[in-house]
């Protein structure tokens, strides 16, 4: 079963608009962790933060964590063409027990942003 | 540093044959996995390797799916015999680390598509 539910499915923008990707997740988790797919080709890392981290930085991408409302976000600033692809959020549950840190995906957001 | 290499890309076979992927993925990483992406969906978990142990294999249609890493390097996943329901992109990822505390790195994937 899914663990994350992203929201919007779909997001269509204008270059230079931000872009911005909400996931709800379910049980106790490790690490929260945001992937960009383009079409055709495999998933690519874009940041990872941890259950006691409540937002964290990359070039233009910011992700917000709430663990108490188990809800994270992704914002894309100043989106370009080429951030054109599908995002997905991915949940690593608790290492203790059995889990080994499985990843869960959620059925991620299609973003489009038009030149 | 060279990244995770699958092959083939694409597959067409009929239903009841049998197919096999092989991945290799990228040196010095202990754990790898494979996933099932369904088109609109996310990648959901077939099967998790550290170095040549199975750790995670709930998610594994045993009837029909195996998945095996010699030597712990390369991996092969097969399907035998192949149902129209096994159409799907199936792709591969490794990490560092087991518990989900480092980024899943991806291969580009194979699409099969069963007549």
């Amino acid at each position: 079963s899914q663990q994350g539910e992203e929201d919007p499915q779909a997001l269509s923008i204008q270059e230079g608009e931000n872009a911005t990707m909400n996931c709800s997740y379910k049980t106790s988790i490790n690490n929260l962790q945001w992937y960009r797919q383009n079409s055709g080709r495999g998933l690519v890392h874009l940041i990872l933060i941890r259950s006691n981290e409540r937002e964290k930085h990359s070039g233009r991408l910011r992700v917000t964590l709430d663990t108490s409302k188990k809800s994270s976000s992704l914002l894309i600033t100043a989106s370009r063409a080429a951030d054109t692809a599908s995002y997905f959020c991915a949940t690593a549950a608790d290492a203790g027990g059995t889990s080994y840190g499985k990843l869960t995906f959620g059925q991620g957001t299609i973003l489009t942003v038009h030149p | 540093e060279a990244g995770v290499a699958q092959s083939p890309r694409y597959k067409i076979i009929e239903k009841r044959q049998s197919v096999a992927f092989w991945c290799n993925p990228i040196s010095g990483h202990a754990t790898l996995y494979w996933y099932q992406q369904i088109l609109g969906q996310g990648p959901k978990l077939l099967i998790q390797f550290q170095n040549n142990g199975v750790v995670d294999d709930s998610q594994l249609p045993k009837d029909r799916f195996s998945a095996e890493r010699l030597k712990g390097v390369d991996s092969t996943l097969k399907i035998q015999p192949a149902k129209l329901e096994d159409s799907a992109v199936y792709l591969c990822a490794s990490s560092l680390d087991i518990v989900g505390n480092q980024p899943q790195h991806f291969g580009d994937g194979t699409r099969l598509s069963i007549l």
